[in-house]
């Protein structure tokens, strides 16, 4: 069974350019949480996807935004970006809506300079 | 969101038991409450959960109180691979997570 993938490992972009962060879900799993995680802090949710819509989303501009596809991998993405968006970007799959636990990826580590 | 209360940083001795204490005092009755925790260099994974009843499995063991405000994450016995942050994280059906800032567990040797 393979988990939780996510490309690339790390990134380095400039203020005011546009990213695009990938995630494969775990066989099987139908939904996927993306998570912002800064230095010392814990992961802030972004938003979720359930078989290809949103479901749900945490306190972030319109300028982040994500996909799902139909084998259920999602993207991420951030425009204009901005310093403050320099993070460990963290995907997680689930089987479902409900109160499933979560299977986090390694993360994505931006770096906007 | 209910909020948890948990210590920055604990240490422990290798092969030794670790209690990590949670807080939650504003917890209501319908909110289990997760432990996730997030080794070095790695993404979060799921430890334990439980809503009234001491639970057991293979990695933890969860206790919580009779009033519900607080629980403990019980490490049987401590390994250099337990070092992790540990985040207690309460949770309402399929609530999104909202992690705090955790206890940051040291093992020593």
């Amino acid at each position: 069974e393979t988990g939780v993938t996510q490309s690339p490992t790390h990134l380095i972009k400039t203020r005011g350019q546009q990213v695009t962060l990938r995630c494969s879900s775990q066989s099987g799993h139908n939904t996927v949480s993306w998570y912002q995680q800064a230095l010392g802090q814990g992961p802030q949710f972004i938003f979720q996807y359930y078989r290809e819509e949103e479901n749900g989303r945490g306190n972030f501009p319109p300028r982040f935004s994500g996909l799902q596809f139909p084998n259920y991998s999602s993207e991420l993405n951030v425009n204009a970006l901005e310093l403050d968006d320099s993070a460990l970007y963290l995907c997680a799959s689930s089987l479902g809506t409900g109160e499933y636990e979560q299977y986090f990826g390694p993360g994505t580590r931006l770096t906007v300079t | 969101d209910a909020k948890t209360t948990q210590p920055n940083s604990m240490e422990s001795n290798e092969e030794e038991p670790v209690h990590l204490p949670c807080n939650h005092s504003t917890i209501s009755g319908t909110d289990y409450i997760h432990w996730y925790r997030q080794l070095p260099s790695q993404g979060p994974e799921y430890v334990i959960h439980g809503l009234t009843s001491n639970v057991n499995n293979r990695m933890a063991s969860l206790a919580i109180a009779e009033d519900r405000k607080s629980s403990t994450l019980i490490l049987h016995r401590a390994t250099l691979r337990d070092a992790a942050v540990y985040y207690c994280i309460l949770r309402f059906g399929n609530e999104k997570l909202t992690f705090g800032t955790g206890t940051r567990l040291t093992i020593i040797p």
